[in-house]
């Protein structure tokens, strides 16, 4: 599974759109790019994923660059819910992998008011 | 979607004893895992937890402190056993339904080791 590097903290006020970079220069073509979060206290929590293409859905939206080497979770009016910790994670869901999951440090997403 | 059960929530143990943590999926479910999170930490895989077979254990963790079971499609076991301080940490269990699909995560097992 590729590495992935992340800042380690972000401050966004709240309403305004938090953008949280990931690099993955080191993606392979079969690997998927995975957004989690982990709220304070709870278990990790699924965001999206994507491939090559952009992607949105009712919680965030993702960029992913042409080049696959970088990408960033859009969250579009960040709420004071959305401090979490956030996690990005190049996974290759294919034959023969099992979907277990490598965290890295991820970024602390600090929403202010 | 998939709802997750994990049994206990928090528990402190004196060291030396085992603690058996459950988990309970509300559907079958394809794979599932287990994680360790230390205090103030990113989580670490430990094993993936194969029906009716022995689980797979990640680098540095082993059966004998770690068992682990599977009887069916919806439930499972962790045993940290012979405990120490050290092993002070939240214990989560994730499921995986199918292949390019999300995983869900329980609300993990708070553990103190005394």
């Amino acid at each position: 599974d590729a590495k992935t590097t992340q800042p380690p903290s972000m401050d966004c006020a709240e309403g305004r759109a938090a953008n949280l970079p990931c690099n993955h220069s080191t993606i392979s073509g079969n690997e998927y790019v995975y957004w989690y979060r982990q709220i304070h206290s709870q278990g990790p929590q699924y965001i999206i994923h994507g491939l090559k293409n952009n992607e949105t859905n009712e919680m965030a939206s993702l960029i992913i660059t042409e080049d696959r080497k970088s990408s960033t979770l859009i969250l579009p009016h960040a709420t004071l819910r959305d401090t979490a910790v956030y996690y990005c994670i190049a996974d290759h869901h294919g034959s023969g992998n099992t979907g277990k999951l490598i965290f890295g440090q991820g970024t602390t997403l600090q929403v202010k008011p | 979607s998939a709802v997750i059960s994990q049994k206990p929530s928090r528990d402190i143990c004196q060291r030396g004893t085992s603690l058996t943590i459950q988990c309970q999926v509300d559907s079958q479910v394809t794979m599932m895992f287990w994680y360790r999170q230390q205090p103030g930490q990113s989580l670490t895989l430990i094993a993936t937890a194969n029906q009716g077979s022995e689980a797979t254990y990640e680098s540095g963790f082993v059966i004998d402190k770690f068992p682990i079971s599977r009887p069916n499609l919806t439930f499972s076991t962790l045993t940290v056993s012979n405990m120490s301080p050290e092993d002070s940490s939240i214990y989560l269990c994730s499921v995986v339904k199918g292949v390019r699909t999300e995983a869900f995560f329980g609300q993990g097992t708070r553990l103190t080791v005394v």
